[in-house]
């Protein structure tokens, strides 16, 4: 069974502040990886995956996260936080992209002024 | 416009109706889901379907119907609601096994 773990379910970070989010996951094969964002009143929205080669993704809004297979981690990060992605942020796990994501409980970020 | 439409967008109802939430995507994609999302437990998977009459059981199935008759179309169906199930219900899609979900804006259900 497929399980994700999200390390706080709130976020506290400055305006231009490093903003990092952390997720690891349990696989019993090789994982898809994924991070999604949802603004309030409405659905997720891909940030960015990983299925295979580079462990180092970049998404979309100077997000990218990196996939640790030793650490079983896949965390989420941004060099500097703006107001904007104030948001809730999941990550999921997959056997195939498109094919029942198990997801965290999410993480809600604040960003301030 | 193309995309994935969730209807109604809120709907109050008692302890024991029935209600059935839509969901209508224009992509033709094969594969769609239902997912709650409740707090503190992220989304879970009630119900999902690779094609046209081909459903299958999520984490969480128990008290929810499904019926994919047309590839647009997947329906969730409350049979007898109950408190429990008061959440927000989100539907998704997906072209193939290695393509990412597209969501719905979702259904915020209340069930009194």
């Amino acid at each position: 069974a497929q399980s994700v773990t999200q390390l706080g379910s709130h976020v506290s970070v400055s305006e231009g502040a490093l903003v990092l989010l952390r997720c690891n996951y349990s696989s019993s094969v090789p994982p898809y990886l994924f991070w999604y964002v949802q603004y309030p009143n409405q659905g997720l929205q891909l940030l960015l995956k990983y299925t295979t080669g580079a462990t180092l993704v970049k998404g979309i809004n100077g997000f990218e996260a990196e996939f640790k297979k030793s650490e079983t981690s896949f965390h989420l990060t941004k060099p500097s936080a703006h107001m904007s992605d104030a948001a809730e942020y999941f990550c999921a796990v997959g056997k195939a992209a498109g094919n029942k994501l198990t997801f965290g409980g999410g993480t809600r970020v604040l960003v301030k002024p | 416009d193309a995309g994935i439409t969730q209807s109604p967008r809120y709907k109050i109802t008692e302890t024991g109706r029935q209600v059935t939430l839509m969901c209508h995507q224009t992509w033709s994609h094969s594969y769609m889901f239902w997912y709650r999302q409740d707090l503190g437990h992220g989304l879970r998977l009630i119900y999902y379907s690779a094609a046209a009459d081909i459903t299958d059981k999520g984490e969480v199935p128990d008290g929810y119907v499904v019926s994919r008759s047309k590839t647009e179309n997947f329906p969730l169906t409350l049979e007898s609601a109950t408190r429990s199930q008061t959440s927000v219900y989100f539907c998704a899609s997906s072209e193939g096994p290695d393509s990412p979900l597209h969501f719905g804006n979702g259904t915020r259900l209340t069930v009194t």
